[in-house]
Formats: C-alpha cells, sequence, structure tokens
C-alpha cells in the first residue's frame, strides 16, 4: 500500500515566520500535488511537480520534489494570515491511483 | 464558469436511515471523482468515474454505498443504511482525463 506521510500534522507561528512542511513516502509518484483546504471548502490545487529535483515557486511558497519521487516539501517565507489552512500532499501512484496524505494544519498568528 | 456543484451541503440523519449526496461536475469533466474526508484527515477516494463507467471502485463499501452516473455527468452517491462511522465530509471532484481534479464544497453528514 502507497502512504504519504505528512509533518508535522500541526504548526502555529508567527507572522513573518518561515516555516517547511513535509510529504514523505517509501514509494515513487510519478507526480506529487499540493493543496490547500479551508473550512468548509474543498481542496483547491496549488501545485503539481512531476520531475525528481523539481522547484517550483509560486510567490512565497517554495514547492520541491525529491530526487527519487518519494518526497516533497513546501516552504512558505514569510508567512501571512492568509496561508492559515490545511495543506495536503498527494501522489499520482500505481494505477493512477492519486492518495492524499493526512496533511498539515497550518495556523498563522497575527 | 461554474465549479463543482454539491448538495446537499449538510446533512443530519439518524442512523439506518438512507441518504443521498448529488455531484454536479464542470462541464465538459469526464472523469468525477467521490472521496470521503474525516476530521483531520486527508480525503479517500470512494470512487472513480471515466463517463458512465466507475474504473476505479475498490475502496467502495459496497454493502452500504452505492453510486451512479448514468449520463456521464450528474452522479449521486448513495448510503442506505448510515451508521454512525459515516458521518465525515463527502466531496466531488472532476477533471478533464487526468488534469487538475477541481473539488466541490462537500456535503458534511452527521449520523446521530
Amino acid at each position: 500500500t502507497q502512504l504519504l506521510e505528512q509533518s508535522p500534522q500541526f504548526l502555529s507561528i508567527q507572522e513573518g515566520e518561515n516555516l517547511t512542511v513535509y510529504c514523505n513516502s517509501s514509494s515513487v509518484f510519478s507526480s506529487l500535488q499540493w493543496y490547500r483546504q479551508e473550512p468548509g471548502e474543498g481542496p483547491v490545487l496549488l501545485v503539481t511537480v512531476v520531475t525528481g529535483g523539481e522547484v517550483k515557486k509560486l510567490k512565497r511558497l517554495t514547492f520541491q520534489f525529491g530526487d527519487a519521487r518519494k518526497d516533497s516539501s513546501l516552504h512558505i517565507t514569510a508567512a501571512q494570515t492568509g496561508d492559515t489552512g490545511l495543506y495536503l500532499c498527494a501522489g499520482e501512484g500505481r494505477d493512477d491511483k492519486i492518495i492524499f496524505g493526512k496533511g498539515t494544519r497550518l495556523h498563522i498568528l497575527p | 464558469e461554474a465549479g463543482v456543484v454539491q448538495s446537499p451541503r449538510y446533512k443530519i440523519i439518524e442512523k439506518k436511515q438512507p441518504v443521498a449526496f448529488w455531484c454536479n461536475p464542470i462541464s465538459g469533466h469526464n472523469t468525477l471523482y467521490w472521496y470521503l474526508q474525516n476530521l483531520g484527515q486527508g480525503p479517500e477516494l470512494l470512487i472513480r468515474y471515466e463517463n458512465e463507467e466507475a474504473v476505479d471502485d475498490s475502496q467502495l463499501p459496497k454493502d452500504r454505498f452505492s453510486a451512479e452516473r448514468l449520463k456521464g455527468v450528474d452522479s449521486t452517491l448513495k448510503i442506505q443504511p448510515a451508521e454512525l462511522g459515516d458521518s465525515a465530509v463527502y466531496l466531488c471532484a472532476s477533471s478533464f482525463g487526468f488534469d487538475t481534479q477541481y473539488f466541490g464544497p462537500g456535503t458534511r453528514l452527521t449520523v446521530l
């Protein structure tokens, strides 16, 4: 069974600080996606990474796919209160099946 | 462009009652997904349709859950009878092939 483990589960930091959250697996994924979900809403796709070692930037967010395509990280620079939410990673594994991690719940304090 | 529409947004029922959820995907999206999301967890795939064919229903508890997408557009997910452990958010998503999945807001089910 392919699993994605996200860490930390919860993170609460002050506005303006930097943070990194992780998504790890023992399995290889052909691509990996990061979503953000706000209360009462469905997940919204932030980025898809497909190449080992790939780095993508989305304003203050930097996404990295591990060289072996088994792990990924999301780094947020100068966090803002609007970054608060549940961050989910999802991998496309065997049989084109999308598997989600349990998420990191991020709370940015003003 | 309208996003994925789900109804109802909230549903409270007593255990052993039936319940149904409805999803209208984004126009032109041939792939439709139903997910279950428990509190504090990531979504778990229940069933995936390509047009009207269920191509992956391996995680659907078929003793009480059923789904249909008769004309390859709207879909309905049913639970009969509901159990306390079915309380969760049921998310619908759609995509064009294996492109980006767009999620609806979900239906929050509470079974008493």
